[in-house]
């Protein structure tokens, strides 16, 4: 089965709120990192955050990871229309060059 | 100017028939990978290269051949195409193999299977 699964699978929130995703995976990691998928484009690299950090932060996101609980959440502050998208959190397992993403978390930021 | 780039954009064809995606970095990357992604979004590595050689392998119908002429450029050729193929295919390149890099991505091909 896959490594990482984002909950929730879709987020309806309006403009200005805050939006919270998260990932859990299940095997030990390096890392992990966020990336964010536009409709109909390719996926752009946000965040990595490394397997001895706790939290990270970069612009309106904020991310934490939980090696115990084998978990990472994504928030977005303020969020705006333009974060309307696919969110994929990706795991490198240890001992391995590949990264397993995730089936993702559709955001929908509503005006 | 586009880091990677992926022709064509949009894949229309037959059952049986075999067609080429061509993909090309041009960010210096020694690493570069194909993922597909199907309809329900789960995005799944296929190959990796380094250096024009393979070092990912993924459970993949030997249909699909991926070929790196030179480390800027990664092509997935596949034969006797299936309805299951029908997917967006994604190029994406790295600085190297470390986990720890930056993925960066095309912007997908999508290949539908009549």
């Amino acid at each position: 089965s896959q490594q990482g699964e984002e909950d929730p699978q879709a987020l309806s929130i309006q403009e200005g709120e805050n939006a919270t995703m998260n990932c859990s995976y299940k095997t030990s990691i390096n890392n992990l990192q966020w990336y964010r998928q536009n409709s109909g484009r390719g996926l752009v690299h946000l965040i990595l955050i490394r397997s001895n950090e706790r939290e990270k932060h970069s612009g309106r996101l904020r991310v934490t990871l939980d090696t115990s609980k084998k978990s990472s959440s994504l928030l977005i502050t303020a969020s705006r229309a333009a974060d309307t998208a696919s969110y994929f959190c990706a795991t490198a397992t240890s001992g391995t060059y590949k990264y397993i993403f995730g089936t993702g978390t559709r955001l929908k930021v509503l005006a | 100017d586009t880091a990677v780039s992926q022709t064509p954009k949009y894949l229309v064809t037959q059952m049986g028939n075999d067609k080429s995606i061509k993909c090309e970095q041009n960010l210096g990357h020694d690493t570069m990978y194909w993922y597909k992604q199907d309809s329900k979004k789960f995005l799944k590595i296929m190959f990796s290269y380094n250096n024009k050689e393979l070092i990912i392998n993924e459970t993949v119908p030997n249909r699909f051949s991926p070929k790196s002429p030179d480390k800027a450029h990664l092509n997935l050729h596949i034969n006797s195409l299936e309805l299951g193929d029908s997917a967006v295919y994604f190029c994406a390149s790295s600085k190297t193999t470390g986990t720890s890099e930056t993925q960066y991505f095309g912007p997908g091909t999508r290949l539908l299977v009549l």
